[in-house]
């Protein structure tokens, strides 16, 4: 069993759609990023929280840690939102685990 | 928010020979720098760790004289493919931590000819 579990693994929507992304993991961790990382490469990463709940415009991020749980949602998607969203939990030494990612699609 | 530049965006080299990636943090001091590979459709695998001053801790499996790496200062940590083969292709990224939050370069496409 892979030590951070995403899903799903792809996702199709429309554009307006709300989306949630999962994430459970199974390590001990200080705290937890989202990355999001287009087809050119380049990893932006969107959140870093360790508890509770982070809102940065149309995106919410949500832990609980008692349930090693995490959710990405994007409200009112949009094309430009399609990328692969990645959880990456972070352990002891700044060291972080990688999720597989979700490949999101948001279609016109 | 903090800036990690990294080069080159994208190198060709010919078998046999090495090739130097640059990982810089812009606006902050970066007390570690780790360096990842990725292969398509793939997570990323975190191949080091480096911390400024002191030798890099390789991950298992990851050959430390192919994969030579130089962290000279609080700002800059370079990666050194050696005698480069065709396997070696790959997408190179570099996070750096300023043990707050982990920022990432842009990463490096090796393609190996």
């Amino acid at each position: 069993k892979n030590e951070v579990e995403q899903s799903p693994q792809n996702l199709t929507a429309q554009e307006g759609e709300f989306i949630t992304i999962n994430c459970s993991y199974s390590v001990g961790i200080s705290a937890l990023h989202w990355l999001q990382q287009h087809p050119g490469g380049g990893i932006v990463s969107l959140f870093m929280l360790s508890s509770g709940k982070k809102k940065h415009g149309r995106l919410i991020a949500t832990i609980n840690i008692q349930e090693k749980h995490s959710s990405l949602h994007i409200t009112a998607s949009h094309p430009r939102d399609s990328a692969v969203y990645i959880c990456a939990p972070k352990g002891s030494g700044s060291r972080l685990t990688f999720g597989e990612g979700t490949q999101l699609t948001v279609n016109p | 928010g903090a800036v990690v530049s990294q080069h080159p965006s994208r190198v060709i080299c010919k078998s046999g020979t090495s090739v130097k990636i640059e990982c810089r943090s812009l606006d902050f001091q970066a007390t570690t720098m780790f360096w990842y590979r990725q292969f398509p459709k793939q997570s990323l695998m975190l191949m080091a760790t480096s911390n400024e001053g002191s030798k890099a801790t390789y991950e298992q499996g990851v050959e430390k004289d192919k994969f030579l790496i130089n962290h000279a200062s609080l700002t800059l940590s370079t990666l050194t493919v050696t005698s480069a083969h065709p396997e070696d292709s790959s997408f190179y990224i570099c996070s750096a931590t300023d043990d707050t939050e982990a920022f990432f370069g842009q990463g490096t496409r090796l393609t190996v000819v």
